[in-house]
């Protein structure tokens, strides 16, 4: 079975500070996919970043960089000089590779981040 | 806008009365999926369309909700006889190669 968990509930920090969201999963697969979405008070899920799991190169956009480490299960996430407008709900997801048909995505239970001006 | 949309953005009802939502994907994606989110907690799958066909059912999916997707484009999801616990915000997805795309969600509460 498929487990995604993010361990922060919440975090705050105040504006320019950086700010790390761990993630760590569970999947019997040897390939599979993945996420970082970011929800804010709107509601909409908004896609960030898919990392397939056989490129552990970390990424770079922006003031946002994640970090794969295949050995200890975990995709984290860092926002670099957090803004007032970063505050969201962040949730990590994990599915199979799947591109024919359905494509099962299991969340975390998200990290709230708050930051304060 | 070309993302995907859903409508109502809110709804209240009373218990016991029907609602249903609506869901427009992206163009042109021939995937879509329904999900559940309560407060605290992640989304949570409901039901899976490729094309006009219902391919894939959750337990959560209780036969007071039925969803449809007629010609493959839009997508509806219906609840009956609604329950204060079907309280959440209702989201639906259309999928591109391998990610998801998600809207901004319907919100019920179910008084």
């Amino acid at each position: 079975a498929q487990k995604v968990t993010q361990a922060q509930t919440e975090i705050s920090v105040v504006e320019k500070e950086d700010v790390t969201l761990d993630c760590v999963y569970e999947t019997r697969d040897t390939t599979y996919y993945l996420f970082w979405y970011k929800q804010p008070p709107s509601g909409e899920l908004v896609f960030l970043i898919r990392r397939n799991s056989f490129d552990e190169q970390n990424e770079i956009s922006g003031r946002y960089s994640w970090n794969f480490q295949k050995s200890t299960s975990s995709f984290n996430f860092t926002i670099t000089a957090s803004q007032v407008v970063d505050s969201a709900v962040y949730f990590c997801a994990l599915s199979e590779v799947n591109s024919g048909g359905y494509q099962k995505v299991t969340f975390g239970t998200g990290t709230k981040l708050q930051v304060i001006p | 806008d070309t993302g995907v949309s859903q409508n109502p953005r809110h709804k209240i009802t009373k218990r016991g009365q029907n609602v249903t939502f609506r869901c427009d994907p992206i163009s042109e994606h021939n995937r879509l999926y329904w999900y559940r989110q309560t407060l605290g907690q992640g989304p949570e799958f409901l039901t899976y369309f490729q094309n006009e066909a219902q391919l894939e059912k959750s337990r959560l999916l209780s036969d007071r909700f039925s969803a449809e997707r007629p010609k493959g484009s839009f997508s509806t999801l219906e609840i009956q006889r609604t329950e204060q616990g079907d309280s959440a915000m209702y989201l639906c997805a259309s999928r591109h190669t391998d990610t998801q795309y998600f809207g901004p969600g319907t919100r019920l509460t179910v008084l």
